[in-house]
């Protein structure tokens, strides 16, 4: 069975510019969170996506947004990239809706540095 | 604010000693707690705690709860140089997301 797939790995972007990361869960389910992780924040809830449909929104600004498909794969946009933006972009994917339990798996994460 | 503290934020042991990483949190409609190591990029799911005084335990990895003072403590024993790592608590405060600690990076030296 595959495990979370975040790609890409790395990524390099200029301040101003937009970027588009993407999430595909494990077969089968059908929640996807994403969180952003920093050296000096620890993981932030950025959003969670359930069948199509965004269930839940931390406290980020309106620049982050996503997205989810049918086949559950999961997108998130940041634009006009800042420098304090540079992060882990994590996901995790769940056979269920909601805050991640047991069954919850992360992706490797895609790391984003904005210069 | 629903919050997560954990301590210390880094710790350097030797191999063969015996670690306890601390992890407390603000009570608002807590519901569970969980830990989860992060190695490189993936956190890793350890234990999920719900019940108060019963311990969690996988082979030389152990946690507890206290929900009467709030914090929770994930034990190591006879530490090896796998266990490296970051170790993260996370809790539910009934808000359909996790909120973490900044985490504790734990070194063991050979």
């Amino acid at each position: 069975k595959a495990g979370v797939t975040q790609t890409p790995r790395y990524l390099i972007k200029t301040r101003g510019q937009q970027v588009t990361l993407s999430c595909s869960p494990i077969s089968g389910h059908r929640s996807v969170s994403w969180y952003q992780q920093t050296p000096g924040q620890g993981l932030q809830f950025l959003f969670e996506y359930f069948s199509e449909t965004q269930r839940n929104k931390g406290n980020f600004p309106g620049r982050f947004s996503g997205r989810q498909f049918s086949n559950s794969r999961s997108e998130m946009n940041v634009s006009t990239l800042e420098l304090g933006d540079s992060a882990l972009y994590l996901c995790a994917s769940s056979p269920s809706a909601g805050p991640l339990g047991t069954e919850a798996f992360f992706g490797q994460g895609t790391r984003l540095t904005v210069v | 604010e629903d919050k997560v503290v954990q301590s210390p934020l880094s710790l350097v042991v030797h191999e063969g000693d015996t670690v306890t990483l601390n992890c407390s949190y603000e009570v608002t409609n807590f519901r569970s707690l969980l830990w989860y190591k992060q190695e490189k990029k993936a956190p890793t799911f350890l234990f999920m705690l719900t019940s108060s005084g019963i311990e969690k335990k996988s082979g030389r990895l152990s946690s507890i709860l206290d929900k009467k003072e709030l914090f929770s403590i994930l034990n190591i024993t006879a530490t090896q140089t796998g266990d490296s790592a970051i170790y993260l608590c996370a809790a539910d405060f009934g808000n359909e997301k996790l909120t973490f600690g900044t985490g504790t990076r734990l070194t063991i030296i050979p």
